[in-house]
């Protein structure tokens, strides 16, 4: 399944599948972006990050894919499994900048 | 092992009282940050410090207040001139300067008696 990150909207997917977060981003002049995970009461966790002059980078399981042309950004996750329910939040840095901008997050939900 | 403590868990104030939210990190980072975030919302940075004696404002800073004396302690006062304290707060740090994610800690959650 896909999904738009802006408005946190929720994504629900069958354990097994694969999932696709999306996320449009505001700045063209953006250079680096990381997508976190957030757990119920608990702090973001960093599940993988791009620079602007790659267009794709794999992790375990995870794959990050950058179109700058449009910008958009999306978080791919293999086989997906219960313990990937959480909120996704996509972030931004604009070049020059120390400080990210993030987004609403897409909430995404395992059906057993 | 390494990481960021935040403290406390839970925190309740009075209105009219200033609180102060604790933040150590022992990753010998450089630069800090503090952040909001409401309900079903993303996050909003309230402060952030780049070196110790120093730190600048965020998006959303007016009613708190931070101090930088210890590169491993960033603490946040929520003063009683924020009308609508209410919120889960994030502190993260990160090593230097280049692009590089951010590490969170697992927040504190502040609430109104």
């Amino acid at each position: 399944g896909e999904s738009v990150g802006l408005h946190l909207p929720t994504l629900s997917v069958q354990e097994g599948d694969n999932s696709i977060i999306n996320c449009a981003y505001s700045n063209s002049a953006s250079d680096y972006f990381i997508w976190y995970k957030q757990e119920s009461g608990k702090g973001p966790q960093f599940i993988i990050d791009i620079r602007s002059n790659m267009d794709k980078r794999q992790g375990q399981r995870v794959t990050v894919l950058l179109n700058k042309t449009v910008k958009h950004l999306s978080l791919q996750i293999a086989a997906t499994q219960p313990g990937d329910s959480a909120v996704y939040f996509c972030a931004e840095k604009v070049q020059g900048a120390q400080k990210l901008v993030f987004g609403q997050g897409t909430r995404l939900t395992i059906n057993p | 092992d390494g990481g960021i403590t935040q403290s406390p868990k839970y925190l309740f104030r009075k209105e009219g009282q200033n609180v102060t939210l604790s933040c150590e990190q022992n990753l010998n980072h450089d630069a800090m940050y503090w952040y909001r975030q409401d309900p079903g919302q993303g996050l909003r940075l309230i402060y952030y410090s780049q070196i110790v004696n120093d730190f600048q404002k965020g998006d959303i800073a007016e009613g708190y207040s931070v101090s930088r004396e210890k590169k491993e302690s960033f603490p946040l006062t929520v003063t009683s001139a924020q009308k609508n304290p209410t919120a889960f707060y994030l502190c993260a740090s990160k090593a230097g300067q280049g692009n590089q994610p951010q590490h969170f800690g697992d927040g504190t959650r502040l609430s109104i008696l």
